[in-house]
């Protein structure tokens, strides 16, 4: 069974950093392309960032650029996101989800994903 | 960047209709289009990919249709369980996401 797990939200200030983690089972992780997606309270989606399986193709949304490093670890099983320079609109759930061994693909799968508040 | 317009934003509708949202993209995307259901407190769920293929273990009420920049997505005879917010995706470049349709049982 595909599972993943999200950890390392949190209340931060604004202008504090934040780093993701993202715990893959049930599939060869070393194969699939990963993502972040983020969910503002009471908003839609909207995708954050994107890692292919050997992580050499990398995107980000303007909205995190030059603040936001997506890595992962395939000895591991985990994907990471490290948040800098944190705003008030960062303030979301974010997911973590399984895109497929090319880069033009759906997310199959979800995490259940991890809260993160950016507030004084 | 691509821009996904979806709509209806709400709907209400009742158990046996035949529901019906649409998806406009900025440009021509082919067939690199998703839908996803989400319930509130939980992730989304897959439904539709590639315009028209139906994930495995979707029930086959689901149905999704289009290529270039219009996308249907169909649901044949609504149940109650369908209720949640709808999300059309694109990842022809990059990726996108609709504004999300939230569908209501009347």
């Amino acid at each position: 069974e595909v599972q993943l797990v999200e950890s390392g939200g949190g209340l931060v200030k604004p202008g504090g950093s934040l780093r993701l983690s993202c715990v893959a089972s049930g599939f060869t992780f070393s194969d699939y392309s990963m993502h972040w997606v983020r969910q503002a309270p009471g908003k839609g989606l909207e995708w954050v960032s994107s890692i292919s399986s050997n992580s050499e193709y990398i995107d980000y949304a303007d909205s995190v650029q030059g603040r936001f490093t997506i890595s992962r670890d395939n000895a591991k099983n985990s994907l990471f996101l490290q948040m800098n320079s944190l705003r008030a609109e960062d303030t979301a759930v974010y997911y973590c989800a399984r895109g497929g061994p090319v880069t033009q693909s759906q997310f199959d799968y979800w995490g259940q994903g991890t809260l993160v508040t950016v507030s004084s | 960047d691509i821009q996904m317009t979806q709509s209806p934003s709400s709907l209400s509708a009742s158990v046996g209709d035949r529901v019906t949202i649409t998806c406009q993209a900025s440009q021509d995307i082919a067939n690199y289009l998703s839908w996803y259901q989400q319930k509130p407190g939980k992730a989304p769920n897959l439904l539709i990919y590639d315009a028209s293929n139906l994930e495995t273990g979707v029930p086959s009420r689901f149905s999704g249709s289009g290529s270039g920049t219009d996308f249907t997505f169909t649901i044949s005879s609504l149940q109650p369980e369908d209720i949640g917010t709808y999300y059309c995706q694109q990842y022809d470049n990059l990726y996108s996401f609709g504004q999300g349709t939230k569908l209501e049982i009347k």
